[in-house]
């Protein structure tokens, strides 16, 4: 299995809102990210986790809340976002470990802040 | 990390190879060269990487200049399918190491 799976695939949800992303692997890597990718626009790093503790925060805003509940689950808490959060989600995974650095994506979230 | 550019697009016939070039001039000498290509609202999709050597797999070969400055992705015989943004990504080595993308090269194969 060489697959990340994203839920949903899309999202839409208001400035009061709770929700959260989904991510899984099931490759037995021990790294995990999640980028955000705006309209046009190449990805941006969020959050890494590396063997399931946060390692790198891109100084992203609270209202984002990110967690990784085992080694092949990772969770992203929204609460509280503005439009402008409207984007694509990307999560990724890879082995973490070594010099490979080669990064499985999974299809995204397209999620919209009404 | 070393900053790479690209063009910001390129046009390809299909059948003919598509040569698609990146300068990374302030490479340093551990860091690898990582190509990555989003296909419309999809996710990344790895191609290659490399070091210092030529390499090639089953999607592409990667050309690597002796002084390491630059570097030229090959997909051999284009089709429709390839068309995409390719990034070029330089990245040192070490676990967990993130991606930054830069602006990419938006492929478009003609039929």
């Amino acid at each position: 299995d060489t697959e990340v799976t994203q839920t949903p695939k899309h999202l839409v949800m208001g400035m009061t809102n709770k929700k959260s992303l989904k991510c899984e692997q099931h490759m037995g890597h021990r790294a995990m990210y999640w980028y955000k990718q705006k309209a046009k626009k190449p990805p941006e790093l969020m959050f890494v986790y590396s063997y399931e503790k946060l390692s790198i925060n891109e100084s992203v805003p609270s209202r984002f809340s990110p967690e990784c509940p085992n080694s092949s689950l990772l969770n992203l808490h929204l609460h509280a976002l503005q439009p402008e959060d409207s984007a694509l989600y990307l999560c990724a995974s890879s082995h973490g470990s070594g010099t490979y650095n080669e990064q499985f994506f999974g299809p995204g979230t397209r999620l919209t802040v009404l | 990390d070393a900053k790479t550019t690209q063009p910001p697009s390129m046009d390809c016939a299909e059948g003919r190879a598509a040569n698609l070039p990146c300068n990374h001039s302030t490479i340093s000498g551990n860091e690898y060269v990582y190509w990555y290509r989003q296909i419309h609202s999809q996710g990344p999709q790895y191609i290659i990487h490399g070091l210092k050597n030529n390499e090639t797999n089953e999607m592409a070969s990667l050309i690597i200049t002796e002084d390491r400055k630059s570097s030229t992705l090959i997909l051999p015989h284009a089709t429709l399918r390839d068309t995409a943004v390719y990034y070029c990504i330089v990245i040192g080595t070490g676990s967990a190491r993130q991606l930054t993308f830069g602006s990419g090269t938006q492929l478009t194969v003609l039929p």
